[in-house]
């Protein structure tokens, strides 16, 4: 149990299109859903908290309009990367939080790696 | 705010060798701690957690011991395998931040056969 899935696994676009990622939570319902952002070799951060039927809370620094996020059910957040250069070829990596009972562990999808050339 | 620091890598090691990965943590109240890990190419996957004082959480031989009076939950295994190979991440939820998660840099371990 508690599989969450993302889609694409990898994507490459060219500069200046837009690309979306989709978040699943495959047997579990969450209301909350996180999008991290992992360089090669560094940590993850944090870019913005999903909340369902409501907009995302972003972190610090990072630009709303350029990655917009959706939460529109209780299993599904996207986030579409839009106007994409190279410096946001990065490591996406969503999780999923379990508020039915479970706690409020996070669970991890495998990640989406976008190349922008 | 909240923080964690893990020790940098990477970690290299033989088979069968003890591994120790420390981590200290930062944060108001009382905070669940946890170790994540990275294989290659992969997103994260829970390895164990603890949600308080002088628990001690473990899984697939790896342990840590949440020391409220150190504020540190250090991982170990006593025997690694060469499919341990990994990045290790120590991570807090905290209350006073909405339980949003706060990962150290993360400690990238070798081993070798």
């Amino acid at each position: 149990g508690a599989v969450v899935s993302q889609h694409p696994s990898w994507v490459i676009c060219k500069s200046g299109t837009s690309v979306k990622i989709e978040c699943r939570s495959l047997d579990f319902q969450a209301t909350t859903m996180f999008w991290y952002r992992q360089f090669p070799k560094q940590s993850l951060m944090l870019m913005a908290t999903s909340n369902e039927g409501s907009k995302a809370t972003y972190e610090q620094g990072v630009e709303k309009d350029k990655f917009l996020i959706n939460h529109a059910s209780l299993t599904l957040s996207t986030l579409t990367v839009t106007s994409a250069h190279p410096e946001d070829s990065s490591f996406y990596i969503c999780s999923a939080r379990d508020t039915s009972g479970r706690g409020y562990e996070q669970y991890f999808g495998p990640g989406t790696r976008l190349t922008v050339t | 705010g909240d923080s964690v620091t893990q020790m940098e890598g990477p970690v290299t090691l033989s088979e069968e060798a003890f591994l120790t990965i420390n981590c200290t943590y930062t944060a108001t109240g009382y905070p669940s701690l946890f170790w994540y890990v990275q294989y290659p190419g992969e997103g994260l996957q829970l390895l164990l957690k603890a949600t308080k004082a002088d628990d001690k959480g473990s899984n697939k031989g790896f342990e840590a011991t949440y020391r409220k009076e150190t504020t540190s939950f250090h991982l170990e295994k006593g025997s690694v395998q060469v499919s341990d190979s990994a990045v290790y991440f120590c991570a807090l939820s905290g209350q006073a931040a909405g339980n949003k998660l706060t990962f150290g840099g993360g400690t990238r371990v070798l081993v070798k056969p």
